[in-house]
């Protein structure tokens, strides 16, 4: 069955304080890895998309990793203004096959000044 | 380009009363999905249009949720004889398919069935 696990549930960190979220996959086919960031009482807003093993993108302080059996979020120096809900999803099987589209449950990200 | 709208943002309805909701996608987008999404989860696909077409519908949308997309431009999703069971979030997203998967979301619609 595919499926998509993200880890910690939690996290929270002192400013400056860098770490990494974890999102790991076992899909049939993996056409693409997202990542979103979801404020409270928000949708999700679209951060990267990454399509093979090796791949990585940079925004700001965030950079996303991917391998062949999970993804990382790398947060460098955060500030508290990157407190939010870190959503990871995968895109699987065939092109159109939207109800491939799989979301994990993601990791609250809690930023200390 | 002023994103993904949805309307309304928040809904309360006694059990038994049929809601619809509408989602206005960025205008060049040919995708537009439902999600569902409940506290401390992610979002659970409902149903995806390609233009007007309904290409899919999850196993979770029951004979009660039905979903347009008249003339590929807004969607509307209508929930009839509502339970205490659907109260969640109602996301709509939308994308361009030659540019890949990334979907672009409204703010939701928050039901809260009584």
């Amino acid at each position: 069955e595919d499926q998509v696990t993200q880890s910690p549930e939690a996290l929270r960190l002192q400013e400056g304080e860098s770490s990494s979220l974890n999102c790991s996959y076992t899909v049939s086919g993996l056409r693409g890895l997202f990542w979103y960031r979801q404020d409270p009482g928000k949708g999700p807003e679209f951060l990267f998309t990454l399509y093979s093993a090796g791949e990585e993108k940079e925004k700001e302080r965030l950079k996303a990793t991917l391998t062949k059996k999970e993804s990382f979020l790398h947060i460098t120096a955060p500030k508290p203004e990157d407190s939010a809900t870190y959503l990871c999803a995968v895109q699987a099987g065939g092109y159109s096959s939207a109800s491939k589209i799989i979301f994990g449950s993601g990791t609250r990200l809690s930023i200390r000044p | 380009d002023t994103g993904v709208s949805q309307d309304p943002r928040h809904k309360i309805t006694k059990r038994g009363q049929n809601v619809t909701f509408r989602c206005d996608p960025i205008s060049e987008h040919n995708r537009l999905y439902w999600y569902r999404q409940t506290l401390g989860q992610g979002p659970e696909f409902l149903t995806y249009f390609q233009n007007e077409a309904q290409l899919e519908k999850s196993r979770l949308l029951s004979d009660r949720f039905s979903a347009e997309r008249p003339k590929g431009s807004f969607s509307t999703l209508e929930i009839q004889r509502t339970e205490q069971g659907d109260s969640a979030m109602y996301l709509c997203a939308s994308s361009f398919s030659p540019r890949g998967y990334e979907q672009y979301f409204g703010p939701g619609t928050r039901l809260t069935v009584t």
